[in-house]
């Protein structure tokens, strides 16, 4: 099955930018998307990509798509405390039977802001 | 617009009780989803559901059923907690191929 992979633990001085890197492993995929955990309450999503884009931008937010290599990135600029969160990557296949397989989740990346 | 609604919050099980997670979306959104989240591990699929009268297995079903016989609810249950259930459960809605979205979350301790 899909497999999406991320680090669980990335660490940033507050103003600098944040790179949270996830790779996934088929190429089926139609979109892919970010999530954001604050402790203790439900995901909220922050931003997707359409597999046929390389890039999508939205305020301090970059998402990189590299299909090829099955390698997506998000940039945060001018990262800041309430920042401080676990960002899932999340993956979601062709819908190949009519049907919905929801999405396949990383671990979850924590990100750790240094004052 | 309330999203999506999950009770209870919070909610500690024996072993071998019994209970339903309740799930409701008000955004009219045709399919409907419950993932739980163990520490470390990411968010698993239990069931899904694309319709009312419709569901379907995920990755992690065994232990749970659901049901779905209104497009705004699809609760899970469980029929004899095990403490391999201690978990975050969320249930998510979408509308078709759109992004989830996502309930707060209840947090349920099996001991």
């Amino acid at each position: 099955g899909e497999d999406v992979e991320q680090s669980l633990f990335l660490s940033v001085r507050e103003g600098d930018s944040s790179v949270i890197n996830c790779t996934y492993t088929d190429s089926s995929s139609t979109y892919l998307y970010w999530y954001k955990q604050e402790p203790g309450a439900g995901l909220q999503l922050l931003t997707y990509i359409f597999s046929n884009m390389d890039m999508k931008q939205d305020q301090r937010l970059t998402v990189l798509l590299n299909k090829k290599d099955k390698h997506l990135s998000l940039r945060i600029a001018d990262t800041q405390t309430g920042d401080s969160a676990i960002y899932f990557c999340a993956d979601r296949l062709r819908d190949s039977g009519g049907g919905a397989d929801g999405l396949t989740f990383g671990k979850g990346t924590h990100l750790i802001i240094q004052p | 617009n309330a999203g999506v609604t999950q009770t209870p919050k919070f909610r500690i099980l024996k072993i071998g009780q019994s209970m339903t997670l309740q799930c409701a979306q008000d955004m009219n959104h045709n399919y409907m989803y419950w993932y739980r989240q163990d520490p470390g591990m990411g968010l698993k699929l239990i069931y899904y559901s694309v319709g009312a009268g419709i569901t379907d297995k995920g990755e992690v079903p065994n232990g749970y059923n659901v049901s779905r016989s209104t497009t705004e609810d699809f609760p899970l249950r469980l029929e004899l907690a095990a403490p391999s259930q201690t978990s975050v459960y969320f249930c998510a809605s979408s509308y078709s191929q759109s992004p989830l979205h996502f309930g707060n979350g209840t947090r349920l301790t099996v001991t």
